[in-house]
């Protein structure tokens, strides 16, 4: 089945660590989407990449980095993760731009707790 | 820089009853996505919609685009309880491959 994993769904971490997040697809897809969503609101973009080997900084990418070495993967690092309440982390891909249809799919999300 | 308004943000309608939750946008745009979100799930692709007059129906929602005003709609026929959940609008930019979402629409459908 074609599709995008996120792993874990749950992640605990204290205060001040490094925590990365997974995310791959089987899509075959070029472009890949990092999003934050806080409780009871909309998706903020936190990272994208149109093409491996490059990815370009969203609207809150401070305090987050991403790698694209492989089509598949576009693993995120929370950098010394501050305590907020959760949030909910969403991977998502699409054909990649000039493709005509920029049609997001969402992997099934990743909900990081900061204690 | 592109932006998207959803209204209502929260709607509250009884089951049987019809609605419609609007999307604008601020720039010129001829493709747009909606999305549903159940609670403590993921995004789920609703409508693809692609060119001006497009209209798309699946069920009890249907979906159209209007390029030259900006706007979309979401209506709901005949609302069940099942539709209750956050719809998401989403416009294609000029900013590569990124979309820009709209707020969400927090629908609750009451028996």
């Amino acid at each position: 089945d074609g599709g995008i994993t996120q792993s874990p769904k749950y992640l605990f971490r204290k205060e001040g660590q490094n925590v990365t997040l997974s995310c791959e697809q089987n899509l075959n897809h070029d472009a890949m989407y990092w999003y934050r969503q806080d409780p009871g609101q909309g998706l903020r973009l936190i990272y994208y990449s149109q093409i491996v080997n490059d990815f370009q900084k969203g609207d809150i990418a401070e305090g987050y980095s991403v790698s694209r070495e492989k089509k598949e993967s576009f693993p995120l690092t929370v950098t010394s993760a501050q305590k907020n309440p959760p949030a909910f982390y969403l991977c998502a891909s699409s054909l990649g731009w000039g493709q005509g249809n920029n049609e997001q799919f969402f992997g099934p999300g990743t909900r990081l707790t900061v204690l | 820089e592109l932006k998207v308004e959803q209204n209502p943000l929260f709607l509250s309608m009884q089951e049987g009853k019809n609605y419609t939750i609007y999307c604008n946008y601020s720039t010129t745009s001829d493709r747009l996505y909606w999305y549903r979100q159940d609670p403590g799930k993921s995004l789920e692709s609703l409508f693809v919609l692609l060119s001006n007059g497009a209209v798309k129906q699946e069920g009890r929602l249907m979906a159209s685009l209007d390029t030259k005003a900006r706007l979309s709609t979401l209506h709901i026929t005949a609302a069940v309880h099942d539709l209750s959940a956050t719809y998401f609008c989403a416009v294609d930019g000029t900013s590569g491959s990124r979309l820009t979402f709209g707020e969400g629409t927090q629908l609750t459908v009451n028996p």
